[in-house]
């Protein structure tokens, strides 16, 4: 079934440590986006990537990194996390231009102590 | 600056009508979206609006108006199925979304 893949689904990790989320899509879609989703909140875009190679900063991108060699792949990066990074991520991407619709993968839930 | 405003949570009735209003103020606009989520689960595309009028999709409608910075999403008929957060989302002038807290629907039988 083609679709975005995150990895892992769920994490428990002390501060200090670095971690990597994975996102995979199938889908051939140019753009790739990581959000965060806090109790209250909206979803907050933390990087995007609207084409291989290129990436750009959201509105909360302290704290993390991604990268974005090849279409199909967009991990993000916590070099060293914080227990503010506790939250939901999730990954999405979108091939229909600016105002197509994002398609979402389920969610990593991070819980840094 | 730029604000998105929608009920934290609203509660319905079984094979009622239900309305979810979203209000916005932004500089520059380039469409809105309702999203869909259900608990533990990742959002899903419901909607997109970018001209103003009622675009209705079986039992969901969106509604938008630019000059009031208003969208609404209507749901007929509810079912159980239709427990779940609803997601606003603006796209600004640079094509970022917005995003609202989110309206979780509370479905009693």
């Amino acid at each position: 079934i083609a679709g975005i893949t995150q990895a892992p689904t769920s994490q428990i990790l002390a501060a200090g440590r670095r971690m990597t989320l994975r996102c995979t899509q199938d889908m051939r879609h140019n753009a790739m986006y990581w959000y965060r989703q806090d109790l209250g909140l909206g979803l907050r875009l933390i990087h995007y990537s609207n084409t291989a190679g290129t990436t750009g900063k959201g509105e909360v991108p302290d704290g993390y990194s991604v990268s974005r060699a090849n279409t199909d792949d967009f991990p993000l990066t916590l070099a060293s996390a914080v227990p503010s990074q506790t939250s939901v991520y999730f990954c999405a991407s979108s091939g229909g231009g600016h105002t197509g619709e994002l398609f979402f993968g389920e969610g990593s839930r991070l819980t840094v102590l | 600056g730029q604000n998105i405003d929608q009920p934290t949570e609203m509660t319905a009735t079984e094979g009622a009508i239900v309305q979810i209003n979203c209000t916005y103020q932004t500089s520059g606009f380039n469409g809105l979206f309702w999203y869909q989520q259900h608990a533990g689960e990742a959002p899903t595309f419901l909607s997109y609006n970018v001209l103003d009028g009622l675009e209705e999709k079986g039992r969901f409608s969106s509604f938008l108006s630019r000059s009031k910075g208003y969208s609404y999403l209507l749901l007929k008929e509810l079912q159980m199925k239709d427990s779940a957060s609803y997601l606003c989302a603006l796209a600004d002038s640079n094509y970022q979304l917005i995003w609202g807290a989110g309206t979780k629907l509370i479905i009693k039988p």
